[in-house]
């Protein structure tokens, strides 16, 4: 069974503020690490998919990194506004060829205005 | 993004019934569909896998007679869960992807979900 675990489980910050999130996965096997997205009501939306180790990937003020060596994949958000409330999700795709998704539980952030 | 659409969002039936939900790929062709589970505070669950036009595969610990999954087009799949009981009741949400060529990376797209409760 693989085992993917995000941390923290919430978090409630304040408007400006920068906050980060962790997702810990399997280090052996690993093919490619996601992360979405997920407004309450609306489909999770897809954010990044990470495969080297070493990745850095950046849309807007949200950013990763990778460490397929280690498992783990940092998500921080620069200058948190309230549209970034929402659940982040990490998934893992290991390297045996199957397409489905081990998931996180989620960090579930909550910005104040 | 792809869009798919899932419908219903939300469905409450009564113990023994049957429901279906469904899972549209709004303008691309899904070639594999994916159902997941999700209980209160856990991660999302995968049910099982469909490629069009074949047999679902489903994880361990899922009957395959209780849940039935139909994948007869590249843009339509449907997950029906039969004698539905109150266990049953939980968030439902169906994930399309394409082969597009793209090898194993590429994006899966998501439904919105459907939250089932048997009563």
């Amino acid at each position: 069974i693989l085992n993917v675990e995000q941390s923290p489980q919430s978090l409630h910050v304040q408007e400006g503020d920068s906050t980060n999130f962790t997702c810990s996965f399997p280090s052996s096997n690993f093919y490619a690490l996601h992360w979405y997205r997920w407004e309450t009501a609306k489909s999770p939306e897809a954010l990044f998919v990470m495969t080297l180790n070493g990745d850095e990937k950046k849309k807007g003020r949200i950013s990763a990194t990778l460490n397929t060596k280690e498992g783990y994949s940092y998500l921080y958000i620069k200058g948190s506004q309230p549209e970034d409330s929402a659940t982040y999700l990490c998934a893992f795709r290991s390297h045996t060829g199957r397409r489905a998704l081990t998931f996180g539980s989620g960090t579930r952030l909550q910005v104040q205005p | 993004g792809a869009v798919v659409s899932q419908h219903p969002s939300r469905v409450i039936c009564k113990s023994g019934t049957s429901v279906k939900i469904e899972c549209r790929s709004l303008d691309f062709q899904a070639t594999t569909m994916f159902w997941y589970r999700q209980f209160p505070k856990q991660s999302l669950m995968l049910m099982a896998t469909s490629n069009e036009g074949s047999k679902a595969t489903y994880e361990q610990g899922v009957e395959k007679d209780k849940f039935l999954i139909n994948h007869a087009s590249l843009t339509l799949s449907t997950l029906t869960v039969t004698s539905a009981h109150p266990e049953d009741s939980s968030f439902y949400i169906c994930s399309a992807a394409s082969s597009g060529g793209q090898g194993l990376n590429t994006e899966a797209f998501f439904g919105q979900g459907t939250r089932l409760t048997v009563v």
